[in-house]
Protein backbone atom coordinates (compact mmCIF):
# COMPACT_ATOMS: atom_id res chain seq x y z
CA UNK A 1 0.00 0.00 0.00
CA UNK A 2 1.29 3.07 -0.98
CA UNK A 3 3.17 5.31 2.11
CA UNK A 4 4.26 8.93 3.05
CA UNK A 5 7.49 8.78 5.23
CA UNK A 6 7.90 12.07 7.44
CA UNK A 7 10.71 12.42 10.16
CA UNK A 8 9.32 11.22 13.56
CA UNK A 9 10.67 14.95 14.90
CA UNK A 10 12.31 17.94 14.14
CA UNK A 11 13.60 20.60 16.82
CA UNK A 12 14.77 24.20 16.19
CA UNK A 13 15.78 27.27 18.45
CA UNK A 14 12.74 30.11 17.88
CA UNK A 15 13.40 32.68 15.05
CA UNK A 16 15.44 29.88 13.10
CA UNK A 17 13.91 27.79 10.10
CA UNK A 18 12.65 24.38 10.51
CA UNK A 19 11.89 22.06 7.49
CA UNK A 20 9.57 18.81 7.49
CA UNK A 21 10.13 16.52 5.05
CA UNK A 22 7.53 14.51 2.91
CA UNK A 23 8.41 11.51 0.59
CA UNK A 24 6.64 9.47 -1.22
CA UNK A 25 6.73 7.92 -4.93
CA UNK A 26 3.58 9.45 -6.09
CA UNK A 27 4.47 12.99 -5.29
CA UNK A 28 5.30 13.90 -8.44
CA UNK A 29 1.85 13.15 -9.97
CA UNK A 30 0.01 14.15 -6.77
CA UNK A 31 -0.41 17.31 -4.53
CA UNK A 32 0.85 17.36 -1.23
CA UNK A 33 -0.70 18.84 1.61
CA UNK A 34 0.19 19.96 5.11
CA UNK A 35 -1.89 19.83 8.26
CA UNK A 36 -0.82 21.46 11.83
CA UNK A 37 -2.22 19.88 14.98
CA UNK A 38 -1.65 21.06 18.19
CA UNK A 39 -2.48 18.76 21.55
CA UNK A 40 -6.05 18.62 22.29
CA UNK A 41 -7.32 20.37 19.13
CA UNK A 42 -8.40 19.07 15.57
CA UNK A 43 -5.88 19.54 12.33
CA UNK A 44 -5.29 23.11 10.78
CA UNK A 45 -4.54 23.08 6.83
CA UNK A 46 -1.51 25.61 6.64
CA UNK A 47 -0.18 24.53 2.82
CA UNK A 48 -2.64 23.01 0.41
CA UNK A 49 -1.43 21.84 -3.57
CA UNK A 50 2.02 21.60 -2.49
CA UNK A 51 2.66 25.51 -2.39
CA UNK A 52 -0.29 27.70 -1.60
CA UNK A 53 -1.35 28.79 1.78
CA UNK A 54 -4.66 29.62 2.92
CA UNK A 55 -6.48 32.76 4.07
CA UNK A 56 -4.98 33.45 7.82
CA UNK A 57 -2.11 31.06 8.04
CA UNK A 58 0.84 33.02 8.89
CA UNK A 59 3.96 33.84 5.44
CA UNK A 60 6.57 32.14 7.14
CA UNK A 61 4.94 29.02 6.87
CA UNK A 62 5.96 27.95 2.92
CA UNK A 63 5.86 24.66 1.23
CA UNK A 64 7.31 23.07 -2.04
CA UNK A 65 7.80 20.06 -4.03
CA UNK A 66 10.34 18.17 -6.44
CA UNK A 67 10.35 14.63 -7.34
CA UNK A 68 8.95 12.48 -4.95
CA UNK A 69 9.62 15.05 -2.23
CA UNK A 70 7.62 17.77 -0.44
CA UNK A 71 8.57 20.03 2.03
CA UNK A 72 6.96 22.19 4.40
CA UNK A 73 9.26 25.85 5.45
CA UNK A 74 8.80 27.80 8.50
CA UNK A 75 11.13 30.42 8.15
CA UNK A 76 11.61 32.34 12.08
CA UNK A 77 9.95 29.33 13.65
CA UNK A 78 7.88 31.06 16.77
CA UNK A 79 7.19 28.63 19.52
CA UNK A 80 3.63 28.97 19.30
CA UNK A 81 4.54 26.91 15.92
CA UNK A 82 5.34 23.78 18.40
CA UNK A 83 2.80 20.98 17.16
CA UNK A 84 2.67 17.89 15.25
CA UNK A 85 2.61 18.45 11.29
CA UNK A 86 1.34 15.91 8.94
CA UNK A 87 1.40 15.35 5.02
CA UNK A 88 -1.27 14.04 3.00
CA UNK A 89 -1.81 13.28 -0.54
CA UNK A 90 -3.09 10.67 -2.77
CA UNK A 91 -2.56 7.48 -4.53
CA UNK A 92 -1.60 7.74 -7.82
CA UNK A 93 -2.36 4.05 -8.46
CA UNK A 94 -6.07 4.38 -9.67
CA UNK A 95 -6.78 2.91 -6.12
CA UNK A 96 -8.41 6.26 -4.95
CA UNK A 97 -7.10 5.94 -1.61
CA UNK A 98 -5.84 8.90 0.75
CA UNK A 99 -2.62 8.33 3.12
CA UNK A 100 -1.37 10.72 5.83
CA UNK A 101 2.65 10.87 6.73
CA UNK A 102 3.27 9.12 10.06
CA UNK A 103 3.40 13.46 11.15
CA UNK A 104 6.14 15.06 12.50
CA UNK A 105 6.84 16.41 16.06
CA UNK A 106 8.47 20.23 16.13
CA UNK A 107 9.60 21.29 18.63
CA UNK A 108 10.92 24.86 18.98
CA UNK A 109 12.94 25.83 21.44
CA UNK B 1 -18.23 29.81 8.35
CA UNK B 2 -17.57 26.09 7.57
CA UNK B 3 -18.61 23.73 10.12
CA UNK B 4 -18.47 20.44 10.48
CA UNK B 5 -20.11 18.46 13.30
CA UNK B 6 -20.10 15.16 14.16
CA UNK B 7 -21.68 13.20 16.29
CA UNK B 8 -22.80 8.96 17.01
CA UNK B 9 -19.19 7.88 19.17
CA UNK B 10 -19.47 5.96 22.11
CA UNK B 11 -18.64 2.85 23.61
CA UNK B 12 -19.36 -0.15 21.88
CA UNK B 13 -18.37 -4.08 21.92
CA UNK B 14 -16.41 -5.96 19.96
CA UNK B 15 -18.17 -6.88 16.70
CA UNK B 16 -20.90 -4.38 17.10
CA UNK B 17 -22.17 -1.93 15.07
CA UNK B 18 -21.71 2.17 15.07
CA UNK B 19 -23.50 4.55 12.65
CA UNK B 20 -21.30 8.09 12.96
CA UNK B 21 -22.92 11.92 11.31
CA UNK B 22 -21.81 14.48 9.87
CA UNK B 23 -23.78 18.02 9.65
CA UNK B 24 -21.98 20.32 7.59
CA UNK B 25 -22.79 23.70 7.49
CA UNK B 26 -21.59 27.52 5.59
CA UNK B 27 -20.64 26.17 2.66
CA UNK B 28 -22.44 24.49 -0.57
CA UNK B 29 -22.54 20.79 0.44
CA UNK B 30 -22.50 19.39 -2.25
CA UNK B 31 -19.91 20.82 -4.79
CA UNK B 32 -17.53 19.41 -2.34
CA UNK B 33 -16.01 15.76 -1.63
CA UNK B 34 -15.28 14.23 1.85
CA UNK B 35 -13.57 12.58 4.20
CA UNK B 36 -13.67 10.40 7.38
CA UNK B 37 -10.27 10.58 8.99
CA UNK B 38 -9.36 8.95 12.09
CA UNK B 39 -6.91 9.21 15.54
CA UNK B 40 -6.00 6.76 17.86
CA UNK B 41 -5.20 7.31 21.48
CA UNK B 42 -1.32 9.33 21.04
CA UNK B 43 -1.29 8.03 17.34
CA UNK B 44 -1.22 9.93 14.02
CA UNK B 45 -3.99 10.45 11.70
CA UNK B 46 -5.14 7.91 9.42
CA UNK B 47 -6.99 8.46 6.54
CA UNK B 48 -10.45 6.10 6.63
CA UNK B 49 -12.24 6.59 3.58
CA UNK B 50 -13.55 9.40 0.81
CA UNK B 51 -16.93 10.25 -1.19
CA UNK B 52 -17.14 12.56 -3.95
CA UNK B 53 -19.75 15.26 -4.48
CA UNK B 54 -21.98 13.04 -6.21
CA UNK B 55 -21.07 9.58 -4.39
CA UNK B 56 -19.99 8.31 -7.70
CA UNK B 57 -16.26 8.11 -6.24
CA UNK B 58 -16.12 6.54 -3.14
CA UNK B 59 -12.83 4.72 -1.44
CA UNK B 60 -11.69 3.12 1.82
CA UNK B 61 -8.26 2.51 3.48
CA UNK B 62 -7.32 -1.28 3.55
CA UNK B 63 -8.04 -1.54 7.37
CA UNK B 64 -11.60 -0.64 6.96
CA UNK B 65 -12.74 -1.87 3.82
CA UNK B 66 -15.44 -4.21 3.69
CA UNK B 67 -16.42 -2.97 7.21
CA UNK B 68 -16.94 0.48 6.97
CA UNK B 69 -19.55 2.36 4.44
CA UNK B 70 -19.41 5.92 3.60
CA UNK B 71 -22.47 7.51 2.10
CA UNK B 72 -23.62 11.23 1.90
CA UNK B 73 -26.87 12.97 1.80
CA UNK B 74 -26.64 15.85 0.05
CA UNK B 75 -30.42 17.45 0.38
CA UNK B 76 -29.38 16.99 4.45
CA UNK B 77 -26.19 18.20 4.15
CA UNK B 78 -24.90 15.27 6.30
CA UNK B 79 -21.63 12.70 5.97
CA UNK B 80 -22.16 9.30 7.43
CA UNK B 81 -20.12 6.45 8.20
CA UNK B 82 -21.64 3.38 8.89
CA UNK B 83 -19.06 0.92 11.09
CA UNK B 84 -19.85 -2.72 11.34
CA UNK B 85 -17.89 -5.77 12.95
CA UNK B 86 -16.35 -3.14 15.22
CA UNK B 87 -12.59 -4.13 16.47
CA UNK B 88 -10.74 -3.00 19.16
CA UNK B 89 -7.99 -1.56 16.83
CA UNK B 90 -11.06 1.08 15.80
CA UNK B 91 -11.05 2.68 18.86
CA UNK B 92 -10.44 6.80 17.78
CA UNK B 93 -11.50 10.15 17.44
CA UNK B 94 -13.03 10.25 14.46
CA UNK B 95 -12.82 13.52 12.31
CA UNK B 96 -15.31 14.39 9.49
CA UNK B 97 -13.27 16.72 6.66
CA UNK B 98 -14.35 18.73 3.75
CA UNK B 99 -12.42 18.40 0.96
CA UNK B 100 -11.51 21.30 -1.65
CA UNK B 101 -12.22 19.78 -4.56
CA UNK B 102 -15.02 17.75 -5.78
CA UNK B 103 -13.50 14.05 -6.30
CA UNK B 104 -11.67 13.07 -3.19
CA UNK B 105 -8.82 11.98 -4.75
CA UNK B 106 -7.38 14.89 -6.32
CA UNK B 107 -7.37 17.27 -3.70
CA UNK B 108 -7.28 17.21 -0.04
CA UNK B 109 -9.09 18.31 3.34
CA UNK B 110 -9.75 21.71 4.08
CA UNK B 111 -11.54 21.62 7.01
CA UNK B 112 -12.02 19.59 9.96
CA UNK B 113 -14.89 19.00 12.60
CA UNK B 114 -13.80 18.86 16.31
CA UNK B 115 -14.02 14.47 16.17
CA UNK B 116 -16.51 12.21 17.92
CA UNK B 117 -14.75 9.19 19.78
CA UNK B 118 -15.31 5.96 19.51
CA UNK B 119 -14.33 3.37 21.99
CA UNK B 120 -14.73 -0.56 21.56
CA UNK B 121 -14.26 -2.34 24.59
CA UNK B 122 -15.89 -5.12 26.38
Amino acid sequence: SYELTQPPSVSVSPGQTARITCSGDALPKKYAYWYQQKSGQAPVLVIYEDSKRPSGIPERFSGSSSGTMATLTISGAQVEDEADYYCYSTDSSGNHRGVFGGGTKLTVL
Amino acid sequence: EVQLVESGGGLVQPGRSLRLSCAASGFTFDDYAMHWVRQAPGKGLEWVSGISWNSGSIGYADSVKGRFTISRDNAKNSLYLQMNSLRAEDTALYYCAKDGVYDFWSGGPDYWGQGTLVTVSS
